[in-house]
């Protein structure tokens, strides 16, 4: 079964400086990996996504994914943390014939003024 | 605009009391999921949908029930709620393709007394 994890529960930042959240995947063939955010009450939204190709992955709201191959991981960055990044993060990875997306536990990000 | 609607999204009820959570999306799209969440758990799938009249169970099916009776529709059932079962549920829908991302709606809170 295809798996990621997240290392991090909380991730702590202060505003302007570069952000990073953790995941590591473990996967059978080519990785299909995503990236969710989880603002305070609301549901899950789509950040960014690798399927193949350039291991560095653009996304919405400056955030940025770099795909290692070697170390298994897809962290997800942003160069400059805002307060409103503040919110729950989800690494995620779909298992082969996409039967079901399986989530990491999460990681808080919160980012200080 | 394309969204996964859910409704309710609060409920209150009590032990055994049949209930019915709805939801619908505007997208086509062929692929349906329900997911709970909890705190320090993550994300858990408890049915899945690859289409119309295709149902399957994911990782927490018990105490659930769903039905596809149409491509846009997909509620969760529970018979006979239990206590066990509050949590935050999330619908999911997406195109077919393990690298075609997940739309949620925004959540429904349960909580069975």
């Amino acid at each position: 079964a295809q798996s990621v994890a997240q290392p991090e529960d909380q991730v702590n930042v202060a505003e302007g400086n570069p952000l990073t959240v953790k995941c590591t995947y473990s996967v059978s063939g080519n990785p299909y990996l995503f990236w969710y955010v989880q603002y305070p009450n609301r549901g899950l939204q789509f950040l960014l996504k690798y399927i193949t190709g350039d291991n560095l992955v653009k996304g919405s709201y400056g955030f940025e994914a770099e795909f290692n191959k070697s170390q298994t991981s897809f962290h997800l960055k942003k160069p400059s943390a805002l307060v409103s990044d503040s919110a729950l993060y989800f690494c995620a990875v779909p298992e082969e014939g996409y039967s079901t997306l399986t989530f990491g536990k999460g990681t808080m990000l919160l980012v200080s003024p | 605009e394309a969204q996964v609607t859910q409704n309710p999204r609060y409920l209150i009820t009590v032990t055994g009391k049949k209930l019915t959570v709805t939801c619908s999306q505007n997208m086509n799209h062929e692929y349906m999921s329900w997911y709970r969440q909890d705190p320090g758990l993550g994300l858990r799938q408890i049915y899945y949908s690859m289409n119309v009249e295709v149902t399957d169970k994911g990782d927490v099916p018990e105490g659930y029930k769903v039905s596809r009776k149409e491509k846009r529709n997909f509620p969760l059932i529970l018979e006979s709620p239990s206590p066990n079962q509050t949590s935050l549920y999330f619908c999911a829908s997406s195109l077919k393709g393990e690298y075609n991302e997940q739309f949620f709606g925004p959540g429904t809170r349960l909580t069975v007394l």
